[in-house]
């Protein structure tokens, strides 16, 4: 089972930040988190992930809570091909297990002119 | 760098059929996965290989499902006497990865059998 909590979907405007959420308070020292995204249609994309600080990319920024059991992905002036369903998702850094990917339903985005 | 491939993009089936997916992934990428996306939902794991080796496969993997990855290079998921709920969006995705590093799967586009 996904070891994380995401709101269903969400609306955001052309042009200002969209901001979602994702809760995982069960997240272990010794793990992961990644975003994904898949738009419709084609397989998903990944955006960024972190362990506990705070990345950047040039897709996207990751703000990790201090304890870990949240975090929100920032997509600070999104498009409408941003227009998604997003995926946070905890992962197992080490000891090596393989590094499947354990998706929940994702938060999906619609990016509105 | 073309990306991983999937052939076919999409495959309509009777039941009772046999189906073969191919997965090409990036070349350099000693990882590969395979997933299973239904309608609505996210992707489930089925299956990894690290190079030729098949290390893990997922209660969801039957018996009437196989795959190979016989050189560490492309792979095929093949389906045996399909039903009707195996229809579904089969995804492969590789990534390169050591003893000191993970990194990010890249997927392909996707297989969508239809099983009629």
């Amino acid at each position: 089972d996904a070891k994380t909590t995401q709101p269903p979907s969400m609306d955001c405007a052309e042009g200002r930040a969209a901001n979602l959420p994702c809760n995982h308070s069960t997240i272990s020292g010794n793990e992961y988190v990644y975003w994904y995204r898949q738009i419709h249609s084609q397989g998903p994309q990944y955006i960024i992930h972190g362990l506990k600080n705070n990345e950047t990319n040039e897709m996207a920024s990751l703000i990790i809570t201090e304890d870990r059991k949240s975090s929100t992905l920032i997509l600070p002036h999104a498009t409408l091909r941003d227009t998604a369903v997003y995926y946070c998702i905890v992962r197992v850094a080490w000891p090596d297990q393989g590094g499947k990917l354990i998706f929940g339903q994702g938060t999906e985005l619609s990016v509105k002119p | 760098d073309t990306g991983v491939s999937q052939n076919p993009r999409h495959k309509i089936t009777k039941r009772g059929q046999n189906v073969t997916f191919r997965c090409d992934p990036i070349s350099e990428h000693n990882r590969l996965y395979w997933y299973r996306q239904t309608l609505g939902q996210g992707p489930e794991f089925l299956t990894y290989f690290q190079n030729e080796a098949q290390l893990e496969k997922s209660r969801l993997l039957s018996d009437r499902f196989s795959a190979e990855r016989p050189k560490g290079s492309f792979s095929t998921l093949e389906i045996q006497r399909t039903e009707q709920g195996d229809s579904a969006m089969y995804l492969c995705a590789s990534s390169y990865s050591s003893s000191s590093s993970y990194n990010e799967q890249f997927f392909g586009p996707g297989t969508r059998l239809t099983v009629l």
